[in-house]
């Protein structure tokens, strides 16, 4: 198993740009979540989706993020302008939505705003 | 609702002493409980979980937790640490009956191992 795949690894962008962060969970697993690290405030869950559907997007910081899941194999995480503040490590994790849900993360994707 | 709290937030150890990082959690119904370790520079990797049954469970890398469930508490110990266990470390929880949750997870514990 390949594990959850995320892309790009490493993005620097300027600020005012667009971002689109992307995920590919375990295949099978049918839960998806969207975290963000930094040292400030740590481990954030920012959005998670069941079965492709938004469940919970109580943690995304403002309007300028959305997220999409079109299909049961692919999700992104997109910023809308950027901003420095929004420099951090966004990691995807995938789990069943039954049973006891252990999450499984990918590598991450380092997020650096200038 | 479910909440999670790690006790030390850093905890230096010399290499080859003992270790227990601390967990508490507060809900009004069952759990899971899992920690993570997240090594520098990568994800969070599932170190292990307790889903019911014998209350000491034993993980990857040597490590064990044990689950109480009067103190609501959920320790992780390993009784000889390496350098190469320094991370930081997660504990999280996750109410049984409710498919389709998230985990909730602690803010994190760094443990930093000298030699």
């Amino acid at each position: 198993d390949a594990g959850v795949i995320q892309s790009p690894r490493h993005e620097v962008t300027e600020m005012g740009q667009e971002v689109t962060l992307r995920c590919k969970p375990i295949s099978g697993h049918n839960s998806l979540f969207w975290y963000r690290q930094t040292m400030m405030r740590g481990l954030e869950l920012l959005i998670y989706f069941n079965n492709n559907v938004p469940i919970d997007d109580s943690g995304m910081p403002e309007d300028r993020f959305s997220a999409k899941m079109p299909n049961a194999s692919f999700s992104t995480l997109k910023i809308q302008p950027s901003e420095p503040r929004d420099s951090a490590v966004y990691f995807c994790a995938s789990s069943s939505s039954g049973g006891t849900r252990e999450q499984y993360f990918g590598p991450g994707t380092r997020l650096t705003v200038t | 609702a479910q909440s999670v709290t790690q006790l030390d937030s850093q905890v230096p150890v010399f290499e080859e002493a003992p270790v227990e990082l601390r967990c508490n959690y507060s809900s009004s119904v069952s759990v899971y409980l899992f920690w993570y370790v997240q090594y520098p520079n990568q994800g969070l990797q599932l170190l292990l979980k307790y889903l019911s049954g014998s209350t000491l469970v034993k993980g990857i890398n040597g490590f064990e937790a044990e689950f109480n469930k009067s103190q609501t508490s959920f320790h992780l110990r390993k009784p000889s640490v390496h350098i190469s266990d320094t991370a930081e470390y997660f504990c999280a929880v996750t109410p049984i009956n409710q498919a389709g949750t998230a985990l909730i997870f602690g803010k994190g514990t760094t443990l930093s191992v000298s030699s």
